[in-house]
């Protein structure tokens, strides 16, 4: 059964605090995402990773960075968290081709005071 | 731009009534087509790809090419189907593009 992981299912953080969001999974995916689940916004993608070391931008990857060192841990990291990035959120796992369906990860809900 | 639009963010429909949840894309090309649903308290997952052509818990999508739409249809909604539901074309990059979903509540 696919499985993945986060390390957290709730967070609470303070403005200015650097957070990290980790992400596990154990398929042997290339592909790892991270996405934030807003309301009325749907999901978005912050960043992809599709080989270690490899990562690309998502559509709103300002304020975060990512690292991934093991093909099965796709981490983000929250710099210097901010009221703003108070969200859901997702990570998933996919084989290649990058048309292949996600494997989603049960969530992290982060607040930002 | 590549966009993709649910227009309904909520639809509430009565038990064993038809149930279409809409979604329009704006691709040139073909992109491939996945309806995502999240159940309370679960993790999202795939509902349905078009390339399988299954129907998955009753459900069914249609593409339709000249209208840019894939929507999702059952012919009987149950109560168990109440979720968020996340029309995701993919238009042959990695990055899905996620519509702003469609609450379903199916009402006793």
């Amino acid at each position: 059964d696919v499985k993945v992981t986060q390390s957290s299912r709730y967070l609470v953080k303070r403005t200015g605090e650097k957070v990290f969001l980790e992400c596990v999974q154990d398929m042997d995916h290339e592909n790892m995402f991270w996405y934030r689940q807003d309301p009325g916004l749907g999901l978005r993608l912050i960043y992809f990773s599709y080989d270690v070391k490899m990562k690309e931008k998502g559509d709103i990857p300002e304020g975060y960075s990512v690292s991934r060192e093991k093909k099965e841990r796709f981490s983000l990291i929250l710099e210097s968290a901010s009221t703003n990035q108070t969200s859901m959120y997702l990570c998933a796992s996919s084989l290649p081709p990058t048309t292949d369906t996600q494997y989603f990860g049960p969530g992290t809900r982060l607040t930002v005071l | 731009a590549q966009r993709v639009t649910q227009p309904e963010k909520l639809l509430s429909v009565f038990k064993g009534a038809p149930v279409e949840l809409k979604c329009n894309y704006s691709y040139s090309g073909s992109p491939e087509l996945f309806w995502y649903v999240q159940y309370s308290r679960q993790r999202l997952q795939l509902l349905l790809r078009h390339i399988s052509r299954e129907s998955i818990k009753g459900f069914t999508a249609d593409l339709n090419k000249g209208e840019t739409s894939f929507h999702l249809k059952k012919p009987f909604a149950q109560e168990e189907d109440s979720a968020m539901y996340y029309c995701a074309p993919l238009p042959g990059t990695y990055k899905y593009i996620f519509g702003t979903g469609t609450r379903l509540k199916v009402l006793a």
